[in-house]
């Protein structure tokens, strides 16, 4: 079964706070892709980062990193210094080479970043 | 700036009426797709298509059907629309490869109100 959980529905923090938005993962897939989408307000889902399951690397992207650890199946994402245009909702996806293919998305966490 | 364009941010539509959703891509891309996201349920994936003429059923097809005629345009239709499927509609689409392997492309979405 592939299924994605983000567990944190709704997080606030404060301007220049650093935030991390767990996602973990589940798949029987030995192949398998992990992405990161960013919903802002308008409404439309912007690509942030594509992960393949041979690739542990950690990434790192201006304020934006991503730790992924087969180990525990998660791809988390921290925010550091946020800012009040990260406030949006990100979603975790997960596909795989036997998902039929379809992209299997968490309900998402919804962020709110405080001035 | 590459685009995927849905007709109608907002939709308010009577139990019943057949419903037409409409999607367009302007980067040739091969696969197209129709979600529709509910809070505290992310995305759920209604129809794919991988190529002109074709479709495939996602996870909640039932009183959905799609149309591709062209490769641009992928249609979502609600046969006789009913207030479950009160909604936000959003369409992707993805370039070549298998779709699972690449990022999605996201329009601002249409948020429908069946009444």
């Amino acid at each position: 079964a592939q299924k994605v959980t983000q567990a944190q529905t709704e997080i606030s923090v404060v301007e220049k706070e650093d935030v991390t938005l767990d996602c973990v993962y589940e798949t029987r897939d030995t192949t398998y892709y992990l992405f990161w989408y960013k919903q802002p307000p308008s409404g439309e889902l912007v690509f942030l980062i594509r992960r393949n399951s041979f690739d542990e690397q950690n990434e790192i992207s201006g304020r934006y990193s991503w730790n992924f650890q087969k180990s525990t199946s998660s791809f988390n994402f921290t925010i550091t210094a946020s800012q009040v245009v990260d406030s949006a909702v990100y979603f975790c996806a997960l596909s795989g080479t036997n998902t039929g293919n379809q992209f299997y998305f968490g309900t998402g966490t919804s962020l709110t970043v405080i001035p | 700036d590459v685009k995927v364009t849905q007709s109608s941010r907002y939709l308010v539509k009577r139990t019943g009426e057949k419903v037409f959703l409409e999607c367009v891509q302007d980067m040739d891309h091969e696969n197209m797709f129709w979600y529709r996201q509910d809070p505290g349920l992310g995305l759920r994936l209604i129809y794919f298509s991988y190529d002109v003429k074709m479709k495939e059923k996602g996870d909640i097809p039932e009183g959905y059907s799609v149309s591709r005629e062209k490769k641009e345009r992928f249609s979502l239709i609600l046969e006789s629309a009913s207030t479950n499927q009160t909604s936000m509609y959003l369409c992707a689409s993805s370039g070549g490869g298998p779709p699972t392997n690449e990022k999605l492309f996201f329009g601002s979405g249409t948020q429908l109100s069946v009444l």
